[in-house]
């Protein structure tokens, strides 16, 4: 069963520290793997995408990483700010093409303390 | 760019009651796609509309969901009668290309459904 699960649910930290959202998956076939952002009563926006050949890309001060091999994925936020605080959500796609799926997580909510 | 509109942005009904949401995609992207968020969960697809047809709705409540997006621009989300468990955001998303494909979704920021 094509899945995306999230960890942790729920994370708190204080503004300036680092930290690093988690995402396991069991799609199959894999095509791509984009984070989105949510704020409070918004809609989700795309940080950044990951294909299969691709083990790192940054975006500010968001950086994802995926191993495809064990279909794992992380985003690390750098120096975190209070702008930050959001639900954080991992997309996976299983084909390029309109047939294809895309596979949403629970999300991380996220809340920075000053 | 303009991004994606939906109104209203807050509802409530009582149960049994008819809704309609609206979506107006940002002009260009032909793939539009309606997704029901409830409190604490990932978005769930209900419907997808390459242009105007129909690719994906096998997760479409179709018994009392209906949607249509005329002329290939602006989608209508209709429930008729709500219940309880309907109470949730409901936004709609557009994509220049599929998402599948790599093309990110722009979201709109959902009405907010009640049902009491």
């Amino acid at each position: 069963k094509n899945q995306v699960e999230q960890s942790p649910q729920s994370l708190i930290i204080l503004e300036g520290k680092n930290c690093t959202l988690q995402c396991n998956y069991t799609v199959s076939p894999f095509s791509n793997l984009r984070w989105y952002k949510q704020d409070t009563g918004r809609g989700p926006v795309s940080l950044t995408i990951m294909t299969f050949s691709e083990n790192t890309k940054s975006n500010g001060r968001y950086t994802a990483t995926l191993d495809a091999d064990t279909k794992q994925s992380s985003l690390h936020i750098t120096a975190s700010q209070l702008s930050d605080s959001a639900s954080y959500i991992c997309v996976v796609s299983d084909r390029g093409s309109t047939l294809g799926r895309l596979y949403f997580g629970r999300g991380t909510q996220l809340t920075v303390w000053p | 760019e303009a991004g994606v509109a939906q109104s209203p942005r807050y509802k409530i009904i009582e149960k049994r009651q008819s809704v309609a949401f609206w979506c107006n995609p940002i002009s260009g992207h032909a793939t539009l796609y309606w997704y029901q968020q409830i409190l604490g969960q990932g978005p769930k697809l209900l419907i997808q509309f390459q242009n105007n047809g129909v690719v994906d709705d096998s997760q479409l409540p179709k018994d009392r969901f209906s949607a249509e997006r005329l002329k290939g621009v602006d989608s209508t989300l209709k429930i008729q009668p709500a219940k309880l468990e309907d109470s949730a955001v409901y936004l709609c998303a557009s994509s220049r290309l599929s998402g599948q494909g790599g093309s990110p979704l722009h979201f709109g920021n959902g009405t907010r459904l009640t049902v009491t």
